[in-house]
């Protein structure tokens, strides 16, 4: 499968201030990517996602970037909270149904 | 979104014995999947579940290990066959919504050999 990676393990941020979690793919024909919280003892929860068409979307204190000359992708949260912290992954697609997930990050949020 | 919910949330095991986790979905889905997630690690997609037809495996895995069934649009089986230790994992269904293509996740169940 596609080889999807990422550049921080762990991020710690101080409550209130904005988080940014980095995502670097490797298949240049993926065109649908998604990120996901998981906390602890759940499943992946979906939060947003992007196709290559597009090099931004936002959502509710969200907003992914995708930079397809690089193959990079990032996922910016607003003001972080204390019930941001989650494990946070990427995942791409070049078919619409076969995802494959980046190692994860590590969001801790420091009241 | 669809609700999905897995059976069981989690279990110990022995080795050499055989778990059959269950996926069921509030609604029709075209796409069912099955991922394991590795103590700390990521996601890593098993197979797809096709409907009326035999499951398609990712490579490193296969159907003598994980056979899976896919009996209507809305319920899957994975079996986790002849258990070790290295098994020991969270494993996940998701479904395709059809209409967008997202991909939403169960709950997950939690396996453990011992």
């Amino acid at each position: 499968g596609e080889s999807v990676g990422l550049h921080l393990p762990t991020l710690s941020v101080q409550e209130g201030d904005n988080s940014i979690i980095n995502c670097a793919y490797s298949n240049s024909a993926s065109d649908y990517f998604i990120w996901y919280k998981q906390e602890s003892g759940k499943g992946p929860q979906f939060i947003i996602d992007i196709r290559s068409n597009m090099d931004k979307r936002q959502g509710q204190r969200v907003t992914v970037l995708l930079n397809k000359t690089v193959k990079h992708l990032s996922l910016q949260i607003a003001a972080t909270q204390p019930g941001d912290s989650a494990v946070y992954f990427c995942a791409e697609s070049n078919n619409f149904n076969k995802f494959y997930f980046g190692s994860g990050t590590k969001l801790n949020v420091k009241p | 979104s669809a609700v999905i919910s897995q059976k069981p949330s989690r279990d110990i095991c022995q080795r050499g014995t055989s778990l059959t986790i269950q996926c069921q979905v509030d609604s029709q889905v075209t796409m069912m999947f099955w991922y394991r997630q590795q103590p700390g690690q990521s996601l890593t997609l098993i197979a797809t579940a096709n409907q009326g037809s035999e499951a398609t495996y990712e490579s490193g895995f296969v159907i003598d290990k994980f056979p899976i069934s896919r009996p209507n649009l809305t319920f899957s089986t994975l079996t986790v066959s002849n258990m070790s230790p290295e098994d020991s994992s969270i494993y996940l269904c998701s479904v395709d919504e059809g209409s967008t293509d997202t991909q939403y996740f169960g709950p997950g169940t939690r396996l453990t050999v011992l």
